[in-house]
């Protein structure tokens, strides 16, 4: 079975500067995907990142990267120029290529950006 | 397009009553999902269906029921209800299979048993 770990349950930033969120995962696949969501007070779940594993590239969106180390199986969410529209709750999720329909969610680390 | 949305947005049951959760997708998605998020975890698969008539279970199904008759709607049922049915639920959608396409949420619903 797949398992998702976020060992940071809380964090802290300066407004401009980075942060680093920190999963890990447990898989058997080698076909699969990788999600960084977001969950602010809203409770609105949103995609912040996706990536696939059998590509080698880090994906970015924005201010948004991953570092995604698929041998140590780990996906770090970098955040650069935190914003104060960043403070949420922020969730890694490991997803299956075809069979299974379900995404495997981490936790969360809930992330406060600071004025 | 609304996207995914949910109603109620909060509720209050009391031990044993039943309720339906509604949600429904503007999108024509052919997938939809139903997970819970109890406090200070992640999201669990409790249904989910890959188009109109079919579903399936997820993870924690016990004490919940689903039905899909049309591409848009996808109800959640609660029967019986019991405190460990205490949770924020949320529905979500995607156009295909969930490892390769980005699943959209609705708001959720909060509902609590006492």
């Amino acid at each position: 079975a797949q398992t998702v770990t976020q060992s940071q349950p809380e964090m802290s930033v300066q407004e401009a500067e980075t942060v680093t969120l920190s999963c890990t995962y447990d898989t058997s696949e080698s076909n699969y995907y990788l999600f960084w969501y977001k969950q602010p007070p809203s409770r609105q779940m949103i995609l912040v990142i996706r990536q696939e594993a059998y590509k080698q590239q880090n994906a970015t969106e924005n201010r948004f990267s991953v570092n995604f180390q698929k041998a140590a199986k780990s996906f770090s969410l970098k955040i650069s120029d935190s914003q104060l529209g960043d403070t949420a709750m922020y969730f890694c999720a490991f997803g299956t290529q075809g069979g299974s329909e379900k995404l495997v969610f981490g936790k969360g680390t809930k992330l406060t950006v600071n004025p | 397009n609304a996207g995914v949305t949910q109603t109620p947005k909060f509720r209050i049951l009391k031990i044993g009553q039943s309720m339906t959760l509604q949600c429904t997708q503007d999108m024509n998605h052919n997938y939809m999902y139903w997970y819970r998020q109890d406090p200070g975890m992640g999201l669990k698969l409790i249904y989910y269906s890959v188009g109109a008539g079919i579903t399936d279970k997820g993870e924690v199904p016990n004490g919940y029921n689903v039905s899909r008759s049309t591409t848009e709607d996808f109800p959640l049922r609660l029967e019986l209800a019991a405190p460990s049915q205490t949770s924020v639920y949320f529905c979500a959608s995607s156009y295909s299979q969930t490892g390769s396409d980005e699943q959209y949420f609705g708001p959720g619903t909060r509902l609590t048993v006492t």
